[in-house]
């Protein structure tokens, strides 16, 4: 048990372009989802934490204008990166809390040409 | 922002072979630990949650031990093996808050 599921898993687009990533827990129901972002050879870094029904709470230096976070479900989230560029380029991936762990998707690769 | 160290960066074992590697995080303020494996191209897996000094912790070849007053916890692997491949992340709980902060990893291969 404890599915997460993130769609798309890859996706390329044009600089100044949205793009929607969707979180899905498939099991459960994760009052709570997390986003994070990774660049290459560094650490898994929090964006926002996201409350079911409530305004996303965001880290230090993310902008919340650009990184829309909708959590209308107990299962799913989305991530809008919005008028994408290249330096948005990165790992994104999400995880659902359960109890006291947190269940991630597989994540999705953005390139943003 | 929480520095979370994680050592070997990538480690190279052979089969069979018994691996161990460290998380070293702040030791005030400490809540919780976890433990994740990471394979290429899946969900990161959660493998433990430490919370108390001492814990000791088992799942099948692997275990985990968690020293809360100086700050680390060790992960080690007995006899290895290829499906052990992976990067293996540790994130502290500090605060009480439920945050997690990741170290880099330690990315371990195991070499038939």
């Amino acid at each position: 048990g404890a599915v997460v599921s993130q769609h798309p898993s890859w996706v390329i687009c044009k600089s100044g372009t949205s793009v929607k990533i969707e979180c899905r827990s498939l099991d459960f129901q994760a009052t709570t989802m997390f986003w994070y972002r990774q660049f290459p050879k560094q650490s898994l870094m929090l964006m926002a934490t996201s409350n079911e029904g409530s305004k996303a709470t965001y880290e230090q230096g993310v902008e919340k204008d650009k990184f829309l976070i909708n959590h209308a479900s107990l299962t799913l989230s989305t991530l809008t990166v919005t008028s994408a560029h290249p330096e948005d380029s990165s790992f994104y991936i999400c995880s659902g809390e359960r109890g006291e762990t947190q269940y991630f998707g597989p994540g999705t690769r953005l390139l943003v040409l | 922002i929480l520095n979370v160290e994680q050592s070997p960066q990538s480690l190279h074992v052979q089969e069979g072979d018994s691996t161990n590697f460290t998380c070293s995080f702040p030791s005030s303020n400490f809540y919780a630990l976890h433990w994740y494996r990471w394979e290429t191209a899946k969900s990161p897996e959660a493998l433990f949650v430490m919370t108390l000094n001492g814990d000791e912790k088992k799942k099948g070849r692997i275990s985990a031990t968690l020293n809360t007053k100086e700050g680390y916890s060790y992960l080690y692997i007995k006899g290895s093996q290829p499906e052990d491949s992976a990067t293996y992340l540790c994130a502290p709980f500090v605060g009480g808050g439920n945050k997690l902060t990741f170290g880099t990893g330690t990315q371990l291969k195991v070499e038939l």
